[in-house]
C-alpha cells in the first residue's frame, strides 16, 4: 500500500483566511481525491484531483472555495479559502494506485477555525 | 443519487463477544465495496469486495458481499479493546464517477474488557 503524508496534521485558523493543505505520496498514483469530515458525519467526496488538469468538484463544492493543484502524480494540494467556522472538519487525501485497486487514506488535517 | 445505510449505528459488547456489522447501499454503476476502520483520523483499509459469496479474511475478521440483495456484512469474532473503532463501509463507483466512494454513517463499535 501506498504511504501518504498530509501537512499540517491540525490547525486552528481565524475566520476569513484561507489554509493549504499539502498531500505527498510515497509513489506515483492514478488517483488522488480530496474528501471532508465534519464533527459526528462521514467522509464526503469534495473532488478528484486532475493530475495536470483542473480538479473535478462533487456538488457543493466549488472551486473558488476548495482550490485544488496536482502538479504531478505524487503531489497534490487542498486550499480551503475565506474560512469560516462551518469548515471545521477533517481534511483527508486518498489515493488509488491503480484502476482496481483499493483507496487508501493519508493521516488527515484535523481544522479548526474560529 | 448514490447510498449507504450501515446498522446498526452503535454496539456496546464486552471482550470475546462476536459482532456483525451490516451495510447495504444503492449505487448506479456498482464498481466495489470497501470497509474501513476509523479510530482517530484516518480509515485503515480492511476489505475490498467485488464479487458475490466469496469471503474475505483477515484474522479475526471477515467479510462477504451479495450484489443481488444489495448489502454486505462484516463480522469480528473474539473482540478485544482495541477493535473499538468506527467501521466504515463505502461502495465505489465506476463510469464517469470512478473512483468516488460514497461512505455510510459508521457503526461505533466500543468493547468494554
Amino acid at each position: 500500500s501506498a504511504v501518504i503524508s498530509q501537512k499540517p496534521s491540525r490547525d486552528i485558523c481565524q475566520r476569513g483566511t484561507s489554509l493549504t493543505i499539502q498531500c505527498q505520496v510515497d509513489s506515483q498514483v492514478t488517483m488522488m481525491f480530496w474528501y471532508r469530515q465534519q464533527p459526528g458525519q462521514s467522509l464526503t467526496l469534495i473532488a478528484t484531483a486532475n493530475q495536470g488538469s483542473e480538479a473535478t468538484y462533487e456538488s457543493g463544492f466549488v472551486i473558488d472555495k476548495f482550490p485544488i493543484s496536482r502538479p504531478n502524480l505524487t503531489f497534490s494540494t487542498l486550499t480551503v479559502s475565506n474560512m469560516s467556522p462551518e469548515d471545521s472538519s477533517i481534511y483527508l487525501c486518498s489515493v488509488q494506485p491503480g484502476v482496481g485497486e483499493t483507496q487508501y487514506f493519508g493521516p488527515g488535517t484535523r481544522l479548526l477555525v474560529l | 443519487e448514490d447510498k449507504v445505510v450501515q446498522s446498526p449505528l452503535s454496539l456496546v459488547v464486552h471482550e470475546g463477544d462476536t459482532v456483525t456489522l451490516n451495510c447495504s447501499y444503492e449505487v448506479t454503476n456498482f464498481r466495489s465495496l470497501l470497509w474501513y476502520k476509523q479510530e482517530k483520523k484516518a480509515p485503515t483499509f480492511l476489505f475490498m469486495l467485488t464479487s458475490s459469496g466469496i469471503e474475505k479474511k483477515s484474522g479475526r475478521l471477515s467479510s462477504i458481499l451479495d450484489k443481488k440483495e444489495l448489502f454486505s456484512i462484516l463480522n469480528i469474532t473474539a473482540t478485544q479493546t482495541g477493535d473499538s473503532a468506527v467501521y466504515l463501509c463505502a461502495v465505489q463507483a465506476g463510469g464517469t464517477s470512478y473512483g468516488k466512494l460514497t461512505f455510510g454513517q459508521g457503526t461505533i463499535l466500543t468493547v468494554h474488557p
